[in-house]
């Protein structure tokens, strides 16, 4: 079985500061993660994924992450924050084989950049 | 490419009465799925479908809730009767990978007010 989890329901930067979203996975054998970016009243957009390779993923507008075998997590980063980075934000996780294709999405966590 | 298109943006209807949700995924994308997200449960997957079949509707919360793709252009999600307690933000998304590397494509959703 597969799941995510996002332990923050919320994070609060000052604008300018570093951003850190947590994301921990669990999967019986290799994951693909994935995150995703939610503005108000939009649907969920693709930022970044993991999928083999390097361990430290670049993504659309400025966003990273760092995919972490050992601690099972996936935290998104961004050097500076920018009060437009405020969103609702999803990581999600599928295993690499067998199981079904479904990704497994966690509650998401809320974003706020202060100006 | 237009993204995934869904139709209505907004619906407001009473009790008891029929709704229908549709979209239209993005052109060679042979998966799609439909979600519910509410403040309480975040976001759940009802359906989804590969080829126009439908694969896993074990998220359907009830028979009142069905979906259908006639075509590979073409979904909707019906609810009837509706009650106060399917208001939510229903969203559509689309992929194309079997494999699960490529990540989803959602549509902008449709929000559901049931008085």
């Amino acid at each position: 079985a597969q799941s995510v989890a996002q332990p923050e329901d919320q994070v609060n930067v000052a604008e300018g500061n570093p951003l850190t979203v947590k994301c921990t996975y669990s999967v019986s054998g290799n994951p693909y993660l994935f995150w995703y970016v939610q503005y108000p009243n939009r649907g969920l957009q693709f930022l970044l994924k993991y999928i083999t390779g390097d361990n430290l993923v670049k993504g659309s507008y400025g966003f990273e992450a760092e995919f972490n075998k050992s601690q099972t997590s996936f935290h998104l980063k961004k050097p500076s924050a920018l009060v437009s980075d405020s969103a609702l934000y999803f990581c999600a996780v599928r295993e690499t084989s067998g199981g079904s294709y479904i990704p497994t999405f966690g509650r998401g966590t809320s974003l706020i950049v202060h100006p | 490419d237009a993204g995934v298109i869904q139709s209505p943006r907004h619906e407001v209807t009473e009790m008891g009465q029929e709704v229908t949700l549709r979209c239209k995924p993005i052109s060679g994308h042979d998966y799609l799925f439909w979600y519910r997200q509410t403040m309480m449960r975040g976001l759940e997957l009802l359906i989804y479908f590969n080829n126009n079949v439908p694969i896993d509707d074990s998220g359907m919360p009830e028979d009142r809730f069905s979906a259908k793709m006639p075509n590979a252009s073409f979904s909707t999600l019906k609810i009837q009767p509706s009650e106060p307690r399917d208001s939510a933000v229903y969203f559509c998304a689309s992929t194309a990978t079997p494999e699960g590397r490529s990540p989803l494509h959602f549509g902008n959703g449709t929000r559901l007010t049931v008085t």
